[in-house]
């Protein structure tokens, strides 16, 4: 079973802050990496998804992948109280149809 | 429109009742997924029906089965469920059946509660 890895937190960040979440993957032949927003009793929420080396940003959400590294993060600029939720961090398997899943990590945004 | 809808939003069936979860995606998938959720872990994958064909099950009880009647509909029927079933249950579709390069979208859920 290749491993997606995250920290579980909780992430206490101040209100207007950057909040950075970090995932490693163990399968050197991935290539997709998915973010997903979970609020609790919620299903989870695509919000990023990249595929190349590098950043790409949306809004106040930037993934940055570095594939040398089998890394990928998430960052949150101006940070909100809404923002508090459980990220998860998702990567394609070998077998092509499923994601794997890292554990989440939660983030509270504090005002 | 990236909705995938989910039928019942909230199940309480008791271990001999036979009940079927729906969902539907009106966005031209290809691929429909089903996913189980317990508390504070993440989905684990169920089913994978790409081109209305079961493509995994991941050694799922034959106690869930699974249909897809055309490419936007997908069932999960449920027979003599235990309790240690209860979770969230989740639809996913994407444009094609692969990972790779291919973005799920989740449903709302549903919530099974087996007594």
């Amino acid at each position: 079973q290749k491993e997606v890895e995250q920290n579980s937190g909780p992430l206490s960040v101040p209100e207007g802050a950057i909040a950075s979440l970090n995932c490693t993957y163990s399968d050197r032949g991935s290539q997709s990496f998915f973010w997903y927003r979970q609020y609790s009793g919620k299903s989870p929420e695509l919000i990023m998804f990249i595929y190349s080396n590098g950043d790409k940003e949306d809004g106040r959400f930037t993934a940055q992948l570095n594939k040398a590294s089998q890394y990928v993060s998430l960052l949150i600029r101006d940070s909100q109280p809404s923002d508090s939720a459980t990220y998860l961090c998702a990567v394609n398997s070998n077998s092509g149809y499923a994601l794997n899943f890292g554990k989440g990590t939660s983030l509270l945004v504090t005002p | 429109d990236t909705e995938v809808t989910q039928t019942p939003k909230h199940l309480v069936m008791g271990m001999t009742n036979k009940k079927s979860l729906k969902c539907e995606q009106h966005m031209g998938h290809r691929a429909m997924y089903w996913y189980k959720q317990k508390a504070k872990k993440p989905p684990e994958l169920m089913f994978v029906y790409s081109y209305e064909k079961l493509s995994i099950n991941e050694s799922v009880p034959s106690r869930f089965s699974p249909e897809c009647p055309n490419s936007s509909l997908l069932n999960l029927h449920l027979h003599a469920l235990q309790p240690e079933d209860s979770a969230l249950y989740l639809c996913a579709s994407s444009q094609a059946g692969l990972a790779t390069y291919n973005e799920q979208f989740f449903g709302p859920g549903t919530r099974l509660t087996v007594l």
